[in-house]
């Protein structure tokens, strides 16, 4: 199995702020990669995919990059509605793999 | 309007079988490409995929879990249903459902989760 390691698992920023969450694969995942957003007591939301792709309706804030093994989930300016848990899941195998997680905290 | 809907047991005993049901709407799993899947999360803990099934009737397992998982659907009544066998308590854990887009393990809509705990 493809092992999807993110970091960090925790950040704490303020509002405005541009933050960025990192994802590594165990091998080459040619871009099947995927972003959730996932608040408490909710299932996650589909953020981005073919890591750059936004999904309809995410708001533009949200970028992502990458290629090969790494990749990155960049939020341009935190807004309150943002704080919450963030997965990495890469899709290029049989059988997806999830990211440990980054839970974004309010500084 | 896609919708999926997670139901089962709050609470089963060790050593048990859970049988958890997902019922959706705003798509056919007789229509091609469509597929859904199960995935897992303990409290406090990371997503883990357990299953898929497709609308030919192709099913995937998680490699760690394939003996204890059966998947099934009922396109009749817009249900899959998944059994996991020998439950033991790092079994307990938030039970979500999800389609997939096209036949990628992408997961584009989710149900909104089902807790279940195991414990004597």
């Amino acid at each position: 199995d493809i092992q999807m390691t993110q970091s960090p698992s925790s950040l704490s920023a303020s509002v405005g702020d541009r933050v960025t969450i990192t994802c590594r694969a165990s091998q080459g995942i040619s871009n099947s990669l995927a972003w959730y957003q996932q608040k408490p007591g909710k299932a996650p939301k589909l953020l981005l995919y073919a890591a750059s792709r936004l999904e309809s309706g995410v708001p533009s804030r949200f970028s992502g990059s990458g290629s090969g093994t790494d990749y990155t989930l960049t939020i341009s300016s935190l807004q309150p509605e943002d704080f919450a848990t963030y997965y990495c899941q890469q899709y290029y195998s049989i059988g997806a793999t999830f990211g440990g997680g980054t839970k974004v905290e309010i500084k | 309007q896609v919708t999926l809907r997670e139901s089962g047991p709050a609470l089963v005993k060790p050593t048990q079988t859970l049988t958890l049901t997902c019922t959706f709407s705003g798509f056919s799993l007789s229509t091609s490409g469509m597929c859904v899947s199960w995935i897992r999360q303990p409290p406090g803990k990371a997503l883990e995929w357990l299953a898929r099934i497709d609308w030919d009737d192709d099913k995937y397992y998680s490699t760690s879990l394939k003996t204890r998982l059966t998947i099934s659907k009922d396109t009749s009544k817009n249900q899959v249903v998944l059994t996991m066998t020998n439950m033991d308590p790092v079994d307990t854990a938030t039970y979500y459902c999800a389609r997939l887009r096209g036949y990628s393990y992408l997961f584009d809509y989710w149900g909104q989760g089902t807790l279940v705990t195991v414990s004597s």
